[in-house]
């Protein structure tokens, strides 16, 4: 069965840095999602990917998030300067259509910023 | 936009009990209501969904009843077994999905 894949599992970085975080979305889909979830809180939207540009980005995207897919497989998020309050799990998701479609998610990539 | 709130948020049943979560949605424009299981440790898997067209649907064990008019959505377990226990969210997607706050759900063998 077809699933989404994430790496790194675990990434731990300092403060200010840059992290990249990759997925590879399923590969008939055309829609791509980027959620976060801070340890025991819901899980919420970042922002969507479709044609090689965003759809729609949330309050949270700000200019040190950003998204790419570099190749036909692989979609990442880089944020430019990491922030203690970056620290959470990172999940991408991909969808074959968009309303309506069922979002299939990842593994997630924990994201630790100390 | 849009604003789902689910209950409650932590569940304790008996296994071979029924249990039920509910959400509410505010934005008339959803029409997709999926919901999902999240073990510890891992990614949200999708384990049912109903439309805006359709009031019921089941598969197996778990049901999910969507009513337009109230604007809400309950996830339905029945029989349930130890391995049941996950947190469950639900979710309205107007594209992007908005997730509820979860509910802990614990069978007790």
């Amino acid at each position: 069965e077809p699933e989404v894949t994430q790496t790194p599992s675990h990434q731990v970085t300092q403060m200010g840095q840059e992290v990249i975080l990759r997925c590879v979305p399923i590969s008939n889909h055309l829609y791509f999602y980027w959620y976060r979830q801070i340890l025991g809180q819901k899980v919420e939207f970042l922002v969507s990917f479709y044609n090689n540009e965003i759809s729609e980005k949330s309050e949270i995207f700000d200019d040190q998030f950003s998204v790419e897919r570099p190749d036909g497989s692989n979609f990442t998020l880089k944020i430019r300067s990491t922030k203690l309050e970056d620290s959470a799990m990172y999940f991408c998701a991909s969808s074959e259509f968009r309303q309506g479609g069922e979002q299939y998610f990842g593994p997630g990539t924990r994201l630790t910023v100390t | 936009g849009e604003n789902v709130e689910q209950h409650p948020s932590t569940l304790s049943v008996q296994e071979g009990d029924s249990a039920v979560i509910k959400c509410t949605y505010s934005d008339s424009a959803s029409n997709y209501f999926p919901w999902y299981k999240q073990e510890l440790g891992k990614g949200p898997q999708l384990i049912i969904d109903i439309r805006s067209n359709v009031g019921e649907k089941k598969d197996q064990r778990i049901a999910v009843t969507l009513n337009k008019t109230a604007k809400h959505f309950s996830l339905h377990i029945t029989e349930t077994q130890p391995e049941d226990s996950a947190v469950y969210f639900c979710a309205a997607n107007t594209g992007k999905l908005i997730f509820g706050q979860g509910t802990t759900l614990q069978v007790k063998p």
